[in-house]
């Protein structure tokens, strides 16, 4: 079965640049999340979109933005990027089920990203 | 959200039942219990979900006594490849198909050995 696809896998950036994470979620489904999770600790949510609009927002830094395209594929902006910033950067996607009021979140491999 | 509380870590061996309890006092009424694995490195994988009583899947089940307040997955003969943090998460499908954002906190480490 098709899963989430997450691109790159690594990144290494310097302090201050920028870096854009996408995210494909599995075909037909129409909800996007983002979750953080550095060394060590657990995963935290950052931003999830469904049907292209923004629908919760957790702890994500103003520096980040993120979208949701017409594909329903989404990128996660990140710029004046920080140290602390280094992190494993998961997408899950979930679609609603109405034969069991569920709506699953299946999650990608991550994208590794480090800032030096 | 309900808070949930499992153990920390967990010890095992090769061909053994675990059971991992999950306790979630504030469950409430619409609240589902999903478990998901997560092997260092990768994304969390989902296991099995519940809203009461017993579910079962090919890899695990989930055991949830009547009042709610705590949960237990079971995994059948684990092995080597089980070894991995388990996390116990309580809340509530969305209604209006808008995102619900999962709340991961804590988890146990279970430690499968030869």
């Amino acid at each position: 079965a098709a899963g989430v696809i997450q691109s790159p896998r690594h990144l290494i950036k310097e302090k201050r640049e920028t870096a854009t994470l996408k995210c494909y979620p599995i075909p037909r489904h129409d909800t996007v999340y983002w979750y953080q999770q550095g060394p060590g600790q657990d995963p935290q949510f950052l931003i999830s979109f469904y049907e292209k609009m923004q629908s919760d927002k957790g702890s994500i830094p103003d520096r980040f933005s993120a979208q949701q395209f017409s594909d329903y594929h989404s990128e996660l902006n990140m710029s004046s990027l920080e140290l602390g910033d280094s992190a494993l950067y998961f997408c899950a996607s979930s679609s609603w089920d109405p034969r069991t009021s569920t709506d699953t979140q299946y999650f990608g491999p991550g994208t590794r990203l480090t800032v030096l | 959200l309900a808070k949930t509380t499992q153990p920390i870590s967990m010890d095992s061996y090769e061909g053994q039942e675990v059971n991992i309890t999950c306790s979630h006092n504030n469950i409430a009424t619409n609240d589902y219990i999903t478990w998901y694995q997560q092997f260092p490195s990768q994304g969390p994988r989902f296991i099995i979900q519940g809203y009461k009583t017993k579910v079962t899947n090919e890899v695990a089940s989930l055991f949830i006594p009547a009042d709610r307040k705590s949960s237990t997955l079971s995994l059948p003969r684990v092995s080597l490849s089980d070894t991995a943090v388990y996390y116990c998460l309580v809340g509530a499908p969305p209604f209006n198909n808008a995102g619900n954002m999962l709340t991961f906190g804590g988890g146990t480490r279970l430690m499968v050995k030869p």
